[in-house]
Order: structure tokens, then sequence, then C-alpha cells
């Protein structure tokens, strides 16, 4: 079946534009998750969903950083007026499943290497 | 603050060899342990998990789970030049979240 796709695959923006990035998830999937990873270092977690429920949002770097997942599938990581220091990959990532015990296999999406210039 | 610890390497071993990656954390909550190979340029795709104290195996790969230790690793048998990759430790505490190290790079030699 299909996997975890994002869009746009590459973007680049000038400082202080806004981008929106887009994440449709393997159907069925209850749980959806953003991760922010920077050159050289792992994902780091941003926010996270169960079905349309943001359930932790903690991982969001300031209050530029917006995400909604509003009929539980599709999932869009919004930046508002970016920056130089949002340059990343954004990877998005669905588990079939979320506990707050015990944790289900995510699978990833191929990402969306964002350029701020 | 949640960490991981994992030596960024790189570790180079010969074709054939047995190939062992280590990962510290500091969160005992902790419950699920899972490792993810992400090759350059591509996102991380899952290679096994772990929930409970002791060894799992799953053809080449043996992951092993000390959580008095909060240690995790992941040992490679066998292992081939297509194994050339960053591995990822993740454990997890709470609704699935992954709290990732920054990985290991392992270069196998043919």
């Amino acid at each position: 079946g299909a996997g975890v796709s994002q869009s746009p695959r590459y973007k680049v923006a000038k400082r202080g534009q806004d981008v929106a990035l887009r994440c449709d998830p393997i159907s069925g999937h209850v749980s959806l998750f953003w991760y922010q990873q920077a050159l050289g270092q792992g994902p780091e977690f941003l926010t996270y969903f169960q079905n349309e429920a943001q359930l932790d949002k903690s991982g969001l770097p300031s209050d530029r950083f917006f995400a909604e997942r509003p009929e539980g599938s599709v999932s869009t990581l919004k930046i508002q007026r970016t920056q130089q220091e949002d340059s990343a990959v954004y990877l998005c990532a669905s588990s079939l499943a979320g506990d707050r015990e015990v944790a289900y296999e995510q699978y990833f999406g191929p990402g969306t290497r964002l350029t701020v210039t | 603050q949640k960490e991981v610890e994992q030596n960024s390497g790189p570790l180079s071993v010969p074709e054939g060899a047995i190939a062992s990656l280590n990962c510290t954390y500091s969160d005992r909550g902790s419950q699920s342990f899972f490792w993810y190979r992400q090759y350059s340029g591509k996102s991380p795709e899952l290679i096994m998990f772990i929930y409970s104290n002791g060894d799992k195996e799953d053809g080449r790969f043996t992951a092993q789970l000390n959580k008095a230790s909060q240690y995790v690793s992941l040992l490679i048998r066998d292992s081939q030049p297509s194994d050339s990759a960053t591995y990822l430790c993740a454990p997890s505490s709470g609704y699935s979240t992954l709290t990732f190290g920054k990985g290991t790079m392992l270069l196998v030699s043919p």
C-alpha cells in the first residue's frame, strides 16, 4: 500500500514568507507526528495528533509554527514569517495507534527540505 | 530534558563482520525503543523495536535492552556495504513520541 507522502519535497522561501507543508499519512493510521531534522542531527519532535486532536505541541519552537489536522487524515504544518534558522528537513510520520504507555511503530514520509534565504 | 546519547562515529567495519551500535538514554520512563536506519538524503526507515529487557532478533539484526542501565544496542551480523548508513536510536515514553539521538554513522567496507 501507499506510504506516507509529503509535499512539496523541496521548498525555497525568502525570509519573512509564510510556508505550508503537507503530509498525507498511511490510510487508517490514527497518529501523526511532525519532526524537524537539521543537518547532522537526529529528528526533533514538533507536534503529535491523534485523529484530529493535537495532543502535544510542546516541540514547536515558536508561535510562528502551527499545525492542523482538521479531518483526522491530512495534516499541514505552517510556518509564518520564516527565518533562516527554520531551514531544515521537515519529516512527517504516522502510526497505527497511539497509547500513553506503549509506542507503536512510526513510518516516515520522504520529508520536505525547506531552505530559507 | 530527555537525552539520548550515541557515538557519532563513523564506525568502520569490514564486510562480514559484526557491527555493534550503542545508545544510552536519560528518561527512566521510556518504555519502547526503536532503531531506525537513515541513508544520506533519505528519511528514517524502521529496523527494529524492543519493549522488554533482553535480546530480540530479526534476521541479521539483534536489539538488546537493559532498562536498569538505561542502555540499548543494535548488533548487525554479517555486515554488508548496503548497511552503510546512519543508525538512529529512539526511546519513547508517553503517547508514542520519539526522542532521537544524533545517530551513529556506520561504514561497511567491501
